[in-house]
């Protein structure tokens, strides 16, 4: 299957600053790279659909200024938080739509974010 | 909202098949079934999916009834690996669409 890295894995910030975590397509190119949150013990939530040359599109009660999509290019999408709380503490996984046959979306490994 | 109900926890003893089951009632003619997994603190897995014949992969095989209403994935002999949160989802043709994740099954495999 398609191969997705992110990075950082883990990040541990102070609040009140921006944290940029990297979503990257290592053997095809996707034209949309989605973006989900996974709170302890539960399911993974969608945030945000992203797709390249165009602004994401965000999910009900996602906060688009807060959560910063970018997708300049076809193997690289960026999620910023900004002005990270507390609350924001979350695992955020990245996962790539791969058209044609198998039509499935393949999975980073994830960014696990703390803030203090 | 999930579309898909699945029992939340299941064991299973090590080299033994495991069968998890998939409720999807509302399901619509053009809806595919999933299946990803996910193994602890890392990210989905895909496994397999199906439209209405029964499919077979590597990893594991999906049996879909014939009224569509239900599925049931199967790792044929299971392994302490193969722990993990199991989840069914369905969804429409087309890579663009997005995946709507339930809570899924927590599959224990017991040596």
């Amino acid at each position: 299957g398609a191969v997705v890295s992110q990075h950082p894995s883990w990040v541990i910030c102070k609040s009140g600053t921006s944290v940029k975590i990297e979503c990257r397509s290592l053997d095809f190119q996707a034209t949309t790279m989605f973006w989900y949150r996974q709170f302890p013990k539960q399911s993974l939530m969608l945030m945000a659909t992203s797709n390249e040359g165009s602004k994401a599109t965000y999910e009900q009660g996602v906060e688009k200024d807060k959560f910063l999509i970018n997708h300049a290019s076809l193997t690289l999408s960026t999620l910023t938080v900004t002005s990270a709380h507390p609350e924001d503490s979350s695992f955020y996984i990245c996962s790539e739509s791969i058209q044609g046959a198998r039509e499935t979306q393949y999975f980073g490994p994830g960014t696990r974010l703390l803030v203090l | 909202d999930a579309k898909t109900t699945q029992p939340p926890s299941m064991d299973c003893a090590e080299g033994r098949a495991a069968n998890l089951p998939c409720n999807h009632s509302t399901i619509s003619g053009n809806e595919y079934v999933y299946w990803y997994r996910q193994i602890h603190s890392q990210g989905p897995q895909y496994i397999i999916h199906g439209l209405k014949n029964n499919e077979t992969n590597e990893m594991a095989s999906l049996i879909i009834t014939e009224d569509r209403k239900s599925s049931t994935l199967i790792l044929p002999h299971a392994t302490l690996r193969d722990t993990a949160v199991y989840y069914c989802i369905v969804r429409s043709k087309g890579g663009s669409e997005k995946l709507v994740f339930g809570k899924g099954t927590k599959l224990t495999v017991n040596p």
